[in-house]
């Protein structure tokens, strides 16, 4: 049973950049998962951020693609997120998930969430 | 860009079967999956592939696709069953990936 474990500072000032860790346990880095990131602002829906694969290989949500970074520590069985330029609108929940792909697509492991608020 | 629309809420009476569905462009190559969440928790994956549920997963859930359209079925709702569920799926074509925009399920 994979389990992921977000952490990272709670607060962020406007313009700064937001950084977030998370930890695989119960599995490794470098199977076949994508591992993701999801963000849900407070009462609304869900917002895939971008993934990246062991390899190094990331996709990004083109709405946020040049504020965002996604890496990958194999040494550590970790990966990590940096948004850049941070407002008031990127307060959210976010997660690290694992994704599966194959001949489907499916995040199959979510960590519990961690919410970062961007205030002065 | 792909995008995935739901209807924003649906209800249901308690026992009674309601679909709850999903369109987008994005099922090309990819099925849809689906995510039930509740007040406080992370979203919970309930179905993926062409009809696949997790373990855990109660079989009164089950998943469909036509078309552009993917849907999610809760045969003989429960109470439990009341969330907010998420349709999701990747575009083969630009590797993103997209969430609908979510449908408040209550069960009456």
């Amino acid at each position: 049973q994979v389990r992921l474990q977000e952490s990272g500072p709670g607060l962020v000032k406007p313009s700064e950049t937001l950084s977030l860790t998370c930890a695989v346990s119960g599995g490794s880095i470098s199977s076949s998962n994508w591992w993701s990131w999801v963000r849900q602002p407070p009462g609304k829906g869900l917002e895939w951020i971008g993934e990246i694969y062991h390899s190094g290989s990331t996709n990004y949500n083109p709405s946020l693609k040049s504020r965002v970074t996604i890496s990958v520590d194999k040494s550590k069985n970790q990966f990590s997120l940096k948004l850049s330029s941070v407002t008031a609108a990127d307060t959210a929940l976010y997660y690290c998930v694992a994704a599966y792909s194959s001949s489907s697509y499916f995040f199959d492991y979510w960590g519990q969430g961690t919410l970062v608020s961007v205030s002065s | 860009s792909s995008e995935l629309t739901q209807d924003p809420a649906v209800s249901v009476a308690l026992g009674q079967t309601v679909r709850i569905t999903c369109q987008g462009d994005s099922f090309r190559s990819y099925f849809a999956s689906w995510y039930q969440q509740k007040p406080g928790q992370a979203p919970l994956l309930v179905i993926y592939g062409k009809n696949s549920r997790p373990s855990g997963i109660p079989d009164r859930f089950s998943g469909s696709n036509s078309g552009n359209t993917a849907s999610l079925t809760i045969t003989g709702a429960q109470a439990e069953d009341e969330g907010d569920y998420y349709c999701n799926c990747r575009d083969s074509s630009s590797n993103h990936v997209v969430f609908g925009g979510g449908t408040k399920l209550t069960v009456l």
